[in-house]
């Protein structure tokens, strides 16, 4: 296993499309968190999962985003009509579900829409 | 809620000297860890160090250590001997231990090391 891996790595989408991520995290790493980093800025906390629950989402996760990760594993993240402030480098990462352990961040899916 | 504040937007040092960057918390939570993330141009973010909120003692990895003021919520990173491959962006993160492991970033601080 070589890490997190997220595909793509770039998308250009035309405002109002449909956009969709793929993640994959470290294969033995129960949690997988989304993050979204503006230029410039530090990353900021989306949504994260527990095997296939979902148990957290950001308020700055609107009801065009929807995330999920069906059988634990692989994680998608869906941008519906998608908008010019949408533009953003999304990352994810993973990690065992102890406390403190260290999340393991993918290159990240870097979105712009024009 | 948690806020992370990094004060310095870019800073840069000679090879081989030593920086300091700086990052300011607030949190009303008793436990809690931070970090320094490390994120490469077009690489993806790697953890450079951490500490638990509990330890008097100051983190060290290496080149990299922390100054952890924890009544003044002050968390530093001090990298000796800086590197060109130190150059980077830097951020500093929160994490409560009863967060689910989620993290709260600082805006970041651009370090230059310079040959």
């Amino acid at each position: 296993d070589t890490g997190v891996s997220q595909d793509p790595r770039h998308k250009i989408t035309k405002r109002g499309q449909n956009v969709t991520f793929r993640c994959d995290p470290i294969s033995e790493h129960n949690r997988l968190y989304w993050y979204r980093q503006t230029l410039g800025q530090g990353p900021e906390f989306l949504t994260y999962f527990q095997n296939e629950a979902q148990l957290e989402k950001s308020r700055l996760l609107s009801d065009r985003f929807s995330a999920e990760r069906p059988k634990g594993s692989f994680s998608t993240l869906e941008i519906q009509r998608t908008e010019q402030g949408d533009s953003a480098m999304y990352l994810c990462a993973s990690s065992f579900s102890q406390v403190n352990t260290e999340a393991f961040f993918g290159q990240g899916t870097r979105l712009t829409v024009v | 809620a948690q806020t992370v504040t990094q004060s310095q937007p870019e800073m840069s040092v000679q090879e081989a000297e030593t920086v300091t960057l700086s990052c300011t918390y607030d949190t009303s939570e008793n436990n809690y860890y931070l970090f320094w993330y490390k994120q490469p141009p077009s690489r993806q973010m790697i953890l450079v160090i951490r500490q638990e909120a509990y330890k008097q003692q100051n983190a060290t990895e290496n080149r990299f250590s922390v100054n952890f003021q924890k009544a003044a919520k002050s968390f530093s990173l001090k990298i000796s001997d800086s590197q060109l491959g130190d150059t980077a962006m830097y951020f500093c993160a929160f994490m409560a231990n009863n967060a689910g492991n989620m993290l709260t970033f600082g805006g970041g601080t651009r370090l230059m090391v310079k040959p």
